[in-house]
């Protein structure tokens, strides 16, 4: 499978521990992307990065939110002392960035996290 | 700020019709569109995309307009099947940067 993955596809916590998710983007793809989505919502921006470097933060995004992408491969988002307003559908999406303007996201099946 | 807009939450359409979404924008510097088809517990899936330079791109059962001076485009779906129930997303980029509509869900009765 040579798809965007996700791990893990449901998580459920208690308010207050932290939780982290993977994503593992297309191989080719230089740009990775997470975002955040509920119930009768579209996807909402987060981060991206491109290659190892994130180049951009949602300025909604609390302090509470990180994401890593060593080595410009697999990404990380991390969310500290979760509060039940952080469950909700994590999306990671990956592309190709060449330069033109015809960039396509693809996405991962998406980790559901569900806050008691 | 959503400055993507779907304005119609859900759409009922007879197996063998067309189906039409649409999608409304309001920043001009978007300069590529993309519709995304979703099922529940997965991902969005890559459908269709324009260009902001064409106003209509096709590809099989897919058609998709875009009118820039009314900052606005459109989905058709012909004809719709019964795999077509899903929902909706219409999304804008500009920079690298997308932003995504909330979404239309489509019911396909037989």
């Amino acid at each position: 499978d040579t798809g965007v993955s996700q791990d893990p596809r449901h998580k459920i916590t208690k308010r207050g521990q932290n939780v982290t998710f993977r994503c593992d983007p297309i191989s080719e793809h230089n740009r990775l992307y997470w975002y955040r989505q509920t119930l009768g919502q579209g996807p909402e921006f987060l981060t991206y990065f491109q290659n190892e470097a994130q180049l951009e933060k949602s300025r909604l995004l609390s302090d509470r939110f990180s994401a890593e992408r060593p080595k410009g491969s697999f990404s990380t988002l991390e969310i500290q002392r979760t509060e039940q307003g952080d469950s909700a559908m994590y999306l990671c999406a990956s592309s190709l960035r060449t330069g033109g303007v015809n960039e396509k996201l693809f996405f991962g099946s998406g980790t559901q996290l569900s806050v008691l | 700020d959503q400055q993507v807009k779907q304005n119609s939450p859900s759409l009922s359409v007879q197996e063998g019709r067309i189906s039409i979404l649409n999608c409304d924008y309001t920043n001009s510097m978007f300069d590529y569109f993309l519709w995304y088809k979703k099922y529940p517990a997965e991902g969005p899936t890559f459908l269709i995309s324009i260009s902001s330079i064409k106003d209509k791109n096709e590809d099989g059962r897919f058609t998709v307009f875009l009118n820039k001076s009314a900052k606005h485009l459109s989905l058709h779906i012909v004809p719709s099947q019964p795999g077509d129930s899903a929902v909706y997303f219409c999304a804008a980029n500009s920079w690298g940067k997308f932003q995504f509509g909330a979404g239309t869900q489509v019911v396909v009765t037989p």
